[in-house]
């Protein structure tokens, strides 16, 4: 079936540094990516999504390629702050023209940025 | 806009007894989702509504779950005889159409402890 791996489940960070957090799908034709980030005692918040190969999804100074080939749509930022520290989910949506809309998410990523 | 509203945000049963947990979507949504939230599972999908119409219940236990949408402006999710291992986050989430490609907005979630 249809899933999402993130292979980091902590990353931690110092304030300015570079920020990658993997993200790796598994589904057929050409799902809907998407992140999310979810801060304490909230419900997750779309940051971006993208739905072609190549197309690049971007907010807040986050970024992130849909790559067909490799299956990924890594989450990078160039220079984190001490406000990002929060979860980060990668979310996969159905394949396009599926009149279904659920999300499959993957295990979340919990940043931890020290000043 | 008061986004996704959910109540209560804590509810604490004892095992046994039974939990309703409310849902107002966002106005002009016509999808509903409902999603489960713990440590060791990550963000479960249950169940989801479009146009109040039960379209996709394939995450939710056989058992003790159920969940409605009577009308446009609210859905419940019950347990009934809840169990520990019911004790999670539940968070409630609306999009405009239910379709795969679009953001979600997710209400802060209910907080469900099983003594």
């Amino acid at each position: 079936g249809d899933s999402v791996t993130q292979t980091e489940g902590q990353v931690a960070l110092s304030e300015e540094d570079f920020l990658t957090i993997h993200c790796n799908y598994s589904a057929s034709g050409y799902p809907a990516l998407f992140w999310y980030v979810q801060y304490p005692g909230e419900g997750p918040q779309f940051l971006f999504r993208a739905s072609r190969d190549k197309e690049k999804g971007s907010s807040r100074g986050f970024e992130a390629t849909y790559d067909k080939g490799t299956t990924s749509f890594h989450l990078r930022k160039a220079s984190v702050q001490e406000s990002d520290s929060a979860v980060y989910y990668c979310a996969l949506g159905p394949h396009r023209g599926s009149a279904l809309g659920r999300l499959h998410f993957g295990a979340g990523t919990q940043l931890i940025v020290i000043p | 806009n008061a986004g996704v509203i959910q109540t209560p945000r804590h509810k604490v049963t004892g095992k046994g007894q039974e939990a309703t947990l409310w849902c107002e979507p966002i106005s002009g949504h016509s999808a509903v989702f409902w999603y489960r939230q713990t440590i060791v599972q990550g963000l479960e999908f249950l169940t989801y509504f479009r146009n109040q119409a039960p379209i996709d219940d394939s995450g939710m236990p056989k058992e003790r779950f159920s969940a409605q949408m009577p009308n446009q402006s609210h859905s419940t999710l019950k347990i009934q005889s809840t169990q520990p291992q019911d004790s999670a986050v539940y968070l409630c989430a609306s999009s405009l159409a239910g379709q795969g490609n679009e953001r979600l907005f997710f209400g802060h979630g209910t907080k469900l402890s099983v003594l």
